[in-house]
């Protein structure tokens, strides 16, 4: 069974569109999270929710939107595409660990490529 | 702020001999973890490996181990026995306990010679 999925794996659009990614988790995580990998595989973090509250929001355009209907699920709607927005985006979750520092599993990426 | 830097953009192993990947960190936090992470040329992010900031042992997970010197912040992944499937890019990250977000390296590529 995938822990964590993500919809769609690929995704190429035109400047300009509006298109949305979406992640499940089914391993019972409370905490789930938004990175985007960029062409030189740097990975940094967007968002991060916990029980469908934002807590982490890391300075990222606010043409990105997420969403988090329920604890198992966390969408990212992104506006009006532009060329930059090409990455990889990973969606990831996590369970607490010891001290409280939490080990953190990821989807499969979505490729995202705007022409 | 934290930070993590692996200053080895690429690397090389002959199949079943031992390899060790750098990481350095930093950060005013007592307490953080420390993870790493293998991405094959298929994409996906696996874990491998977690070092708790309080662990007195080092972590080890099958053929990885991780070189935890908390004194000089480091905290060196080594894989034993190279297999050819070892060949990937591999992340060294921290996380404190406050939020969890991950910060990662620049990666190291492993590549892994018959």
């Amino acid at each position: 069974d995938t822990a964590v999925s993500q919809t769609p794996k690929y995704l190429v659009t035109q400047m300009g569109n509006d298109k949305s990614i979406k992640c499940e988790q089914n391993l019972g995580h409370d905490t789930m999270y938004w990175y985007k990998q960029d062409s030189k595989k740097f990975l940094k973090i967007m968002f991060s929710y916990n029980n469908k509250e934002l807590i982490i929001n890391e300075t990222v355009p606010n043409r990105f939107s997420p969403k988090s209907p329920d604890k198992a699920h966390l969408n990212l709607h992104i506006n009006s595409l532009e060329l930059g927005d090409s990455a990889v985006y990973f969606c990831a979750s996590s369970r607490p660990g010891l001290a409280g520092v939490e080990t953190q599993y990821f989807g499969p990426g979505t490729r995202l490529l705007v022409l | 702020a934290q930070k993590i830097t692996q200053t080895q953009p690429g690397m090389f192993v002959q199949e079943k001999e031992a390899v060790t990947l750098d990481c350095t960190y930093d950060t005013s936090d007592p307490s953080y973890g420390l993870f790493w992470y293998k991405q094959p040329s298929s994409g996906e992010m696996i874990f491998l490996i977690y070092q708790g900031s309080y662990d007195q042992q080092n972590a080890t997970e099958g053929r990885y181990s991780l070189n935890f010197q908390k004194a000089r912040k480091s905290a060196n992944l080594v894989i034993s026995a190279s297999q050819l499937g070892d060949s990937a890019m591999y992340f060294c990250a921290m996380t404190d306990n406050q939020g969890g977000k991950l910060i990662f390296g620049q990666g190291t590529e492993l590549s892994v010679k018959p």
